[in-house]
């Protein structure tokens, strides 16, 4: 079965430091995957996505990831976190179709 | 331009009482859906409507009902509420699956 694993439920950085939220998928067909944010008690917006173009993918608010086919990995970074980035963060899968399979999410904290 | 909205945002039921949430989105998408929300379980798709006069079960439709009224519609009805619907409620809609916009959620308990 296809899937997403979010290898971290969460994660806590200092402000100006670099953030990295790990994502593995599970496919056996070649996949779409997104990153999206959700603020508290907001909805989700797409950071970012990758569709087997480039693999290095550059998303909003200085967000990118990069898609490692050999390590079956596609991680969130940003080289230096802001207080506003605190969020809640979902790896995101599909194989084509209508559906999305969401990971479990990621709550990335950030301290002063 | 408004995108996707949900009505209403919160809502407390009991225990087999009935309800219907509402969705719509004003981009001319074809394809529309809903989510359910629990703590560490990320997002679980109910059902989805890949364009107007069609709708197709997901991961967790069982004890809920989805009529897509136009194309502007979508949704999704609790017949008889249960504690474990106690939930946040997300509709999003897309061109294509690789896009999906979503509402801002409508939280539901049931007691």
């Amino acid at each position: 079965a296809q899937s997403v694993t979010q290898l971290d439920s969460h994660v806590s950085v200092s402000e100006g430091t670099p953030v990295l939220l790990r994502c593995n998928y599970s496919s056996s067909y070649s996949p779409s995957l997104f990153w999206y944010v959700q603020h508290p008690n907001k909805g989700l917006q797409l950071l970012l996505k990758y569709t087997s173009a480039a693999t290095l993918v550059k998303g909003i608010n200085g967000f990118e990831a990069e898609f490692k086919k050999s390590e079956t990995s596609f991680h969130l970074t940003k080289p230096s976190a802001h207080m506003s980035d605190a969020a809640e963060y979902f790896c995101v899968y599909t194989g084509g179709g209508n559906k999305l399979t969401f990971g479990t999410g990621t709550q990335l904290k950030v301290e002063l | 331009n408004a995108g996707v909205t949900q009505t209403p945002k919160f809502q407390v039921l009991k225990t087999g009482q009935s309800m219907t949430l509402q969705c719509a989105q004003d981009m001319n998408h074809n394809s529309m859906y809903w989510y359910r929300q629990d703590p560490g379980m990320g997002l679980r798709l109910i059902y989805y409507s890949a364009s107007e006069g069609t709708t197709d079960k997901g991961e967790v439709p069982n004890g809920y009902n989805v009529s897509r009224l136009n194309k502007r519609e979508f949704s999704l009805r609790l017949e008889s509420a249960a504690p474990s619907q106690t939930s946040v409620y997300f509709c999003a809609s897309s061109v294509s699956s690789k896009d999906q916009y979503f509402g801002p959620g409508t939280r539901l308990l049931v007691l």
